[in-house]
C-alpha cells in the first residue's frame, strides 16, 4: 500500500517571502499522479497542483510550483510570494493509476498548516 | 464549474442514533467518495462507488454504509452512532477517466454526543 508522509505539521511565512512545503512518499509503482491540496479554514478543498509521474518536467501554476523527485520519492511544494490568501492546510496526494475501483482513490498525508504574517 | 454540496454543514447527533449524511453533485461524475477529516491523520476514504448501485469499502469502513440510487447523490450512513465517529465529512467527485482530479464538497462537521 502507498503511504503519504507530510513531516511538517505547521508552517509559517511572511508575506511576499517564498515557502517550501514537504512531502514523501512510498510506493513500488512507476506511474501515479500526485496532488498537492489546499483547504482553507472552513472553505472547500482545491486542487492547487498536479503532477504525472512519467513526465520528467516540474509542474507549474502561477506562484505555485512542484520539486518532483522521482527517485527520491519527494513531492515539494513551493509557493513564491505568499499572500494573506494562502493560509491553509496543505495536503499532498497520491494516485494510483492501477485497476480499479479504491485504486482509484487518493492516498492523502496528514497536511501542513501555513500561516502567511504580515 | 464543478459543485459538490453537502446537506448540512454541521449536525449533532445521539449515540445511538441513525445518521444521514447526504452529497450531491451536479457534473455527472461516474466516482463519488466519502471521506473522513481527522487532526493529524488526514483524510481516510470510507466508501467509494464508481457507478448507481456500485460501491467499495475504503480503508476505515467499520460503522459505515453507503447508498447509490442516482449518479448524482451518494449518501454515507451511520447506522448506529457512536462518539468515536465524530469528525469532519468530505464527499468527493470525479470523472472515471481524464484528469483524475476529485471534486471536494464542504463538508460536514458531525459531533455525537
Amino acid at each position: 500500500a502507498q503511504t503519504v508522509t507530510q513531516s511538517q505539521p505547521e508552517m509559517s511565512v511572511q508575506e511576499a517571502e517564498t515557502v517550501t512545503l514537504s512531502c514523501t512518499y512510498d510506493t513500488s509503482e512507476s506511474d501515479y499522479y500526485l496532488f498537492w491540496y489546499k483547504q482553507p479554514p472552513s472553505r472547500q478543498m482545491i486542487l492547487v497542483i498536479r503532477q504525472e509521474a512519467y513526465k520528467q518536467q516540474n509542474a507549474t501554476e502561477n506562484r505555485f510550483s512542484v520539486n518532483f523527485q522521482k527517485a527520491a520519492k519527494s513531492f515539494s511544494l513551493k509557493i513564491s510570494d505568499s499572500q494573506l490568501g494562502d493560509a491553509a492546510m496543505y495536503f499532498c496526494a497520491y494516485r494510483s493509476l492501477l485497476g480499479s475501483g479504491t485504486a482509484s482513490k487518493l492516498t492523502f498525508g496528514t497536511g501542513t498548516r501555513l500561516q502567511v504574517t504580515l | 464549474d464543478v459543485k459538490v454540496t453537502q446537506s448540512s454543514r454541521y449536525l449533532v447527533k445521539r449515540t445511538g442514533e441513525k445518521v444521514f449524511l447526504e452529497c450531491v453533485q451536479d457534473m455527472d461524475h461516474e466516482n463519488m467518495f466519502w471521506y473522513r477529516q481527522d487532526p493529524g491523520l488526514g483524510l481516510r476514504l470510507i466508501y467509494f462507488s464508481y457507478d448507481v448501485k456500485m460501491k467499495e469499502k475504503g480503508d476505515i469502513p467499520e460503522g459505515y454504509s453507503v447508498s447509490r440510487e442516482k449518479k448524482e447523490r451518494f449518501s454515507l450512513i451511520l447506522e448506529s452512532a457512536s462518539t468515536n465517529q465524530t469528525s469532519m465529512y468530505l464527499c468527493a467527485s470525479s470523472l472515471m477517466t481524464s484528469s483524475y482530479e476529485q471534486y471536494f464538497g464542504p463538508g460536514t462537521r458531525l459531533t455525537v454526543t
